[in-house]
This record gives C-alpha cells, structure tokens and sequence, in this order.
C-alpha cells in the first residue's frame, strides 16, 4: 500500500523567502506525483503533474522536482507572497488512484 | 465553465439518516471520483467510475454507494449515516478512462456532520 508522508505538516516564513515543500512515497512504481494547492474550506487546485519519465515541471514561480529511486518529490516556491499561504497536497498516482499526502500548512508573514 | 459542482455545501444528520450527495461536471470527463478528508489525513478514495456505466471500490467504500447517473453526474449515497463518517467530501473528474495519469479538477467540497 502507497504511504505518502509530507513533513513537516506545517511551515511559517517571512515574505520574500522561498518555499521548500517535501513529500516522500513508499512505492516507487508510479504514474505521475501531482502538487495540488488547498485554501481554508474550498477544493483542490491542481499545480503541477510530473510524469513518471519527468525529473521536474515548472510553473512561474514554482518547480516541482521528482526523485523516484529514493522516494521523493520536492516544491519549491521562488519569492513567496502572502498570498501563497495554503496548504499544498502532494498525491502519487499509481493506476487508477492517487494516493495523498496529509498536506504542509504554509502561511507567508507580511 | 462551472468545472465541477457539488450540493449541498454543508449538511447535518443524525446516525441512522440517509442523504445523497449530488456532483456534476461540465468538462465532458469520461472519469470521475468521489474522496473523503479528515483532519490530519489525505484525501482516501471512496469510490471512481472510468466511464458512464462502471464504477469501481476504492480505499474506504464501505458505508457508501455511488451512481454514475449519466457522463456528467456521479453521486453518492450514505444509507445510515454513523459519526464516522462525518467528513469533508470532494468529488473529482478527470480526462481518459480511469487512470491517475491526467490532472484531477476538484469541486469545492461538502461538509458533512453526523451527530
């Protein structure tokens, strides 16, 4: 069974600063990782799908990056604004499933 | 382009109740999903259905049913509702017959509280 673990499950950092989001998976035989963005009470926005074949994706300020061998994935987020507080998901799709992260929290301090 | 909906937004029963949560999507996606999330936890999937006529158990389908009404609507039914299954749930459609390779469009949840 997949197990997608993303720590740490909440992040705090001043305006200006960039963002390092990490999630780890256990199964390395995957289709695609996507980065999804949630804020307070609404649904997921996809960010960002790495194939299986892809090392990274980006996206303006965004780069996701796809480590399959050792399990891992990691968004960066360029010059973060406050409007970039949210809680980013990552989710691993193998076949006909993603399976999800529990998220990382960010808020972005003026 | 609405994308996907979901009704209602929020809604409260009592254990034993029984309620169907309605989602539509205006994409033309052959693929659709309904998911469940609890605080601390990732979204789990409840059931999906590939295509109009088929639909498929995922991680957690016990307790529920689903039906795929037509290419646009997919809902889901709690027969007796039970407090366990009070939760955040969103449904998902997605392009291709099924597979996780094509983004997933979300719509924007209901919030179910079972007493």
């Amino acid at each position: 069974k997949q197990e997608v673990t993303q720590i740490p499950a909440a992040l705090s950092v001043p305006e200006g600063e960039n963002l390092v989001l990490n999630c780890s998976f256990t199964d390395s035989a995957i289709y695609n990782l996507q980065w999804f963005r949630q804020d307070p009470g609404k649904g997921l926005t996809s960010l960002l799908l790495i194939q299986s074949s892809q090392r990274e994706q980006t996206s303006g300020r965004l780069n996701a990056s796809l480590d399959k061998s050792s399990g891992r994935s990691t968004l960066y987020i360029a010059a973060s604004q406050p409007g970039d507080s949210a809680t980013y998901l990552c989710a691993v799709g193998d076949d006909y499933k993603l399976s999800f992260g529990a998220g990382t929290t960010v808020t972005v301090r003026a | 382009n609405a994308g996907v909906t979901q009704t209602p937004k929020f809604q409260v029963l009592k254990t034993g109740q029984s309620m169907t949560l309605q989602c539509a999507q205006d994409m033309n996606h052959n693929s659709m999903y309904w998911y469940r999330q609890d605080p601390g936890m990732g979204l789990r999937l409840i059931y999906y259905s590939a295509s109009e006529g088929t639909t498929d158990k995922g991680e957690v389908p016990n307790g529920y049913n689903v039906s795929r009404l037509n290419k646009r609507e997919f809902s889901l039914r709690l027969e007796s509702a039970a407090p366990s299954q009070t939760s955040v749930y969103f449904c998902a459609s997605s392009d291709g017959a099924g597979r996780s390779r094509e983004t997933q469009y979300f719509g924007p949840g209901t919030r179910l509280l079972v007493l």
